[in-house]
């Protein structure tokens, strides 16, 4: 069975241009996240889909990032316009059941910005 | 705030030996806390997973225990070896169980010399 992928594994642009970032979930899970970790700090939470609804999306840093789930399933994350500031690591997780259930997450393998 | 504390130095031990990793927090009443393995280039990865009630939690080589009281958990591997050298991260989960939205440390890295 197919892990969380993650596309572009590495993007470079300029500040001011724009970046999407796609996720694929593991078939059949419900939860998809996105996390992401900036240079020298720890991981942090973004957002949270159930299924194609935002259930939680309080670690957004502005509107300039843009989280979609259309139908469901994969997931994008644009960012428009980029700053300096956006460069780091943005990792997708998708799990099955939430919290003690399992609690388990599965990450993807991150998507790495970096913005010029 | 919230505030989750790994040591941030790297832990250097011996093949064969135990080596025993920190997580302190602070302003947090976590529902449960889970450790995950960060290999460099790579996303984490699940390894337990102990709620709030259980005192110790154990997989194969690994071992977790979780005190509310001194908010505290440590994270044992036993018999290391070189291939358990990664990054450890702590995470924790304060909204009663209903939501996956974690808080994680900044993690520690084992490096097992052999």
């Amino acid at each position: 069975e197919a892990g969380v992928t993650q596309f572009p594994s590495h993007s470079v642009i300029e500040k001011g241009q724009t970046v999407t970032l796609r996720c694929d979930p593991i078939s059949g899970h419900d939860n998809l996240y996105w996390y992401r970790r900036v240079m020298g700090k720890e991981i942090k939470f973004l957002l949270h889909f159930v299924k194609e609804s935002k259930q939680d999306e309080s670690g957004m840093p502005n509107n300039r990032f843009l989280a979609e789930r259309t139908g469901g399933t994969y997931s994008t994350l644009k960012v428009q316009p980029a700053e300096l500031e956006d460069s780091g690591v943005y990792f997708c997780a998708s799990s099955q059941h939430l919290g003690t259930d399992t609690g388990e997450l599965f990450f993807g393998e991150g998507s790495r910005l970096t913005v010029l | 705030s919230q505030k989750i504390e790994q040591n941030s130095e790297a832990l250097n031990i011996q093949e064969g030996k135990t080596a025993t990793l920190t997580c302190n927090y602070t302003n947090y009443s976590p529902a449960y806390l889970q450790w995950y393995r960060q290999d460099p280039g790579r996303g984490p990865v699940f390894l337990l997973l102990i709620r709030e009630n259980e005192k110790e939690k154990r997989k194969e080589r690994l071992k977790v225990t979780f005190d509310t009281t001194l908010k505290q958990s440590l994270f044992h591997i036993t018999a290391s070896q070189p291939a358990d050298s990664a990054t450890y991260l702590c995470a924790l989960e304060g909204y009663g169980g209903a939501t996956n939205k974690l808080i994680f440390g900044t993690g520690t890295l084992l490096a097992v010399q052999p």
